[in-house]
């Protein structure tokens, strides 16, 4: 069972734009949220991370909202840039060692 | 400088075959993990390692195994018993929680496994 949903397998998204990256979660006992981003056969990197105490993080261009009453949490990425372009992962933890993944959302910026 | 290491970076499994996947990290973390990636998928759990000579079963262990003898390195074995192992294999560490850095997982750059 997915306890964590990206629901949206694509979004394109016009240079200088906003990207809005949206994650749903299941399980309530997830404190710690993170984002990654992934090119084609390479490793993802880490982006930004948000704990459940907070409501925003911001980290340059990108920045991570919680909605814990929700269990949504969005990433927004302004402007996006061509160099944007890969997938992104939304994971998230629950006090342990594991992290669960989303399926991920390919993201397109369109020059 | 540090990171972590995957090789190689294209593999080739014959049916019957065990092949191992080699994971080295010199970042001084504690923890490792392997996951498996397969098209229009997340990233799924196969095993992982909080100290050295420990290590748990993730989402989908079975027809796999690790070791865990040196903080340096996590290799994972893709046995025979694996019927499906074509993928794009994982390999991360990450320090503590409690630590500054929290769990933020850091990734190898992968390796491909293929059946022939």
């Amino acid at each position: 069972d997915q306890q964590v949903k990206q629901n949206s397998p694509s979004l394109s998204v016009q240079e200088g734009r906003i990207s809005i990256l949206n994650c749903d979660y299941t399980n309530s006992m997830f404190d710690y949220f993170l984002w990654y981003k992934k090119y084609p056969a390479e490793g993802p990197t880490f982006l930004i991370s948000i704990s459940s105490i907070k409501d925003k993080n911001e980290d340059g261009r990108f920045t991570v909202f919680l909605n814990k009453s929700a269990k949504h949490l969005s990433l927004h990425i302004v402007p996006s840039q061509p160099g944007d372009s890969a997938v992104y992962f939304c994971a998230a933890s629950a006090n342990d060692y594991k992290l669960s993944f989303g399926a991920g959302t390919t993201v397109t910026v369109r020059a | 400088d540090g990171g972590i290491t995957q090789s190689p970076k294209y593999l080739f499994r014959k049916e019957g075959q065990n092949v191992t996947l080699s994971c080295e990290q010199n970042l001084n973390h504690d923890a490792m993990y392997w996951y498996r990636q397969d098209p229009g998928q997340g990233l799924r759990l196969i095993y992982y390692s909080q100290i050295v000579n420990d290590f748990q079963k993730g989402d989908i262990a079975e027809g796999y195994s690790v070791s865990r003898e040196k903080k340096e390195s996590f290799p994972l074995t893709v046995t025979s018993a694996q019927k499906n192992p074509t993928a794009f294999y994982l390999c991360a560490s990450s320090t503590p929680r409690g630590a500054p850095a929290k769990n933020i997982q850091y990734f190898g750059a992968g390796t491909r496994l293929s059946v022939l």
